[in-house]
């Protein structure tokens, strides 16, 4: 069964650094298009970052230069770092899985709440 | 302010059908066939209703489709139910190997 599980979120001053991770099983991470999408409170969908499975990574224009995308294979673990926060990226971060070759998301993870305040 | 054009809010009665669009331009919706529909119930995470335009993936109700023409898609849903009240959301995949999605759609059922 494919599961995504994320995880490190929380309250945390703007300028700081957060980093999420995203437990993935029943798949490999390596081998699929991972990204990150995240929703503010009481708004809609945002695409954040991609990974793809040849390691090449793309990034909306709002965190670009911010946030890194990154994978690590032998935990078969999604991650997000974030820096620089501001108070504009509060939100629930979900990850979600595009199947190799595919162009839709399949599965979602749960999301974890990023909250950027002093 | 989103991508991907959808009207705030649409609703039905029970048993009616009812239209989403998604509007974009030639370098997503019009210029690709990879529009998906996610159905987010509040609190919970999307999930997948329709992918590349049309195609429904197993266990999503035949009362979903979708389709496309031009820079604008589209998701139907006939024989609306009460359980089908929630938001929607297009996405499409972009010309620079990007991600975007619309700014989503409350269904009301009436």
């Amino acid at each position: 069964e494919v599961q995504l599980v994320e995880s490190g979120g929380g309250l945390i001053q703007p300028g700081g650094s957060l980093r999420l991770s995203c437990a993935a099983s029943g798949f490999t991470v390596s081998s699929n298009y991972m990204s990150w999408v995240r929703q503010a409170p009481g708004k809609g969908l945002e695409w954040v970052s991609v990974i793809y499975s040849g390691g090449s990574t793309y990034y909306s224009d709002s965190v670009k230069g911010r946030f890194t995308i990154s994978r690590d294979n032998s935990k078969n673990t999604l991650y997000l770092q974030m820096n620089s926060l501001r108070a504009e990226d509060t939100a629930v971060y979900y990850c979600a899985r595009r199947r190799s070759g595919s162009y839709f998301f399949d599965y979602w993870g749960q999301g974890t709440l990023v909250t950027v305040s002093s | 302010q989103s991508a991907l054009t959808q009207p705030a809010s649409v609703s039905g009665s029970p048993g009616q059908s009812i239209t989403i669009s998604c509007t974009g331009t030639s370098s997503d919706v019009g210029g690709y066939n990879y529009v998906s529909w996610y159905q987010q119930h509040p609190g919970k995470a999307p999930k997948l209703m329709i992918y590349d335009v049309s195609n429904r993936p197993s266990g999503v109700s035949n009362r979903f489709s979708g389709s496309k023409s031009g820079n604008t898609a589209s998701l139907t849903i006939s024989g609306l139910q009460a359980e089908d009240e929630a938001d929607y959301y297009c996405s499409s995949y972009t010309s620079i190997s990007t991600q975007e999605f619309g700014g989503g759609t409350k269904l009301t059922v009436l």
